[in-house]
């Protein structure tokens, strides 16, 4: 049974700072990954997905690694707004297209 | 171009009753997924339609149906409420073609906040 897991649950960090959020799985039998944010009592927002046979995506401040391998997938954000402040949920796809989800990260960037 | 519109957006039930909630997917998808989050966790797979019919189910008890439409909208049905099944159920679709990845992204709804009391 897949299982994954992110750390750390919650982060808090002064505007600007650069942050790593980590996910970790079990099995490495996943199709892709894929980061979503998502804002209180909302839905998803998906920031970028990566294939299994790929190592990084990259879109605007973010960057997500992905080392299949090893079960880990890494989300760095570049200088940090208070815009940024969110659940960041990870989540890999296994077979019949079925995401298993971590519990997430709450960010809070402060002013 | 719409995207997955859920409905309704909140709703309050008592235990023991019943409730449906509706999707209707992004535009040219064809399968539709349903996801249950409670209050700080993660999502967990509920259940996956396609041509109408139920393909691929998580670790849900039978309270739990759904039914897909000939146009791929989709209902989630819970009989028999519990206290515990109050949690956001999100709506995710799909297109069912086979990717070199051998997976489809999925589009997410907003979901519909289910409380139960």
């Amino acid at each position: 049974k897949q299982e994954v897991t992110q750390i750390p649950a919650a982060l808090s960090v002064p505007e600007g700072e650069n942050l790593v959020l980590n996910c970790s799985f079990t099995d490495s039998a996943i199709y892709n990954l894929q980061w979503f944010r998502q804002d209180p009592g909302k839905g998803l927002t998906s920031l970028l997905l990566i294939q299994s046979s790929q190592r990084e995506q990259t879109s605007g401040r973010l960057n997500a690694s992905l080392d299949k391998s090893s079960g880990r997938s890494t989300l760095y954000i570049a200088a940090s707004q208070p815009g940024d402040s969110a659940t960041y949920l990870c989540a890999v796809t296994g077979g019949g297209n079925k995401l298993t989800f971590g519990t997430g990260t709450q960010l809070k960037v402060e002013l | 171009d719409a995207g997955v519109t859920q409905s309704p957006t909140h709703l309050i039930k008592t235990r023991g009753q019943q409730v449906t909630l509706r999707c209707s997917p992004k535009s040219g998808h064809d399968t539709v997924s349903w996801y249950q989050q409670a209050l700080g966790q993660g999502p967990q797979f509920i259940f996956q339609y396609y041509e109408e019919e139920e393909r691929q189910r998580g670790n849900f008890p039978d309270r739990f149906s759904g039914h897909q439409f000939p146009n791929y909208s989709s209902e989630l049905n819970v009989n028999a409420l519990l206290l515990g099944d109050s949690a956001l159920y999100l709506c995710a679709s799909s297109l069912d073609r086979r990717t070199p990845s051998g997976a489809n992204v999925l589009t997410f709804g907003a979901g519909s906040r289910l409380t139960v009391l």
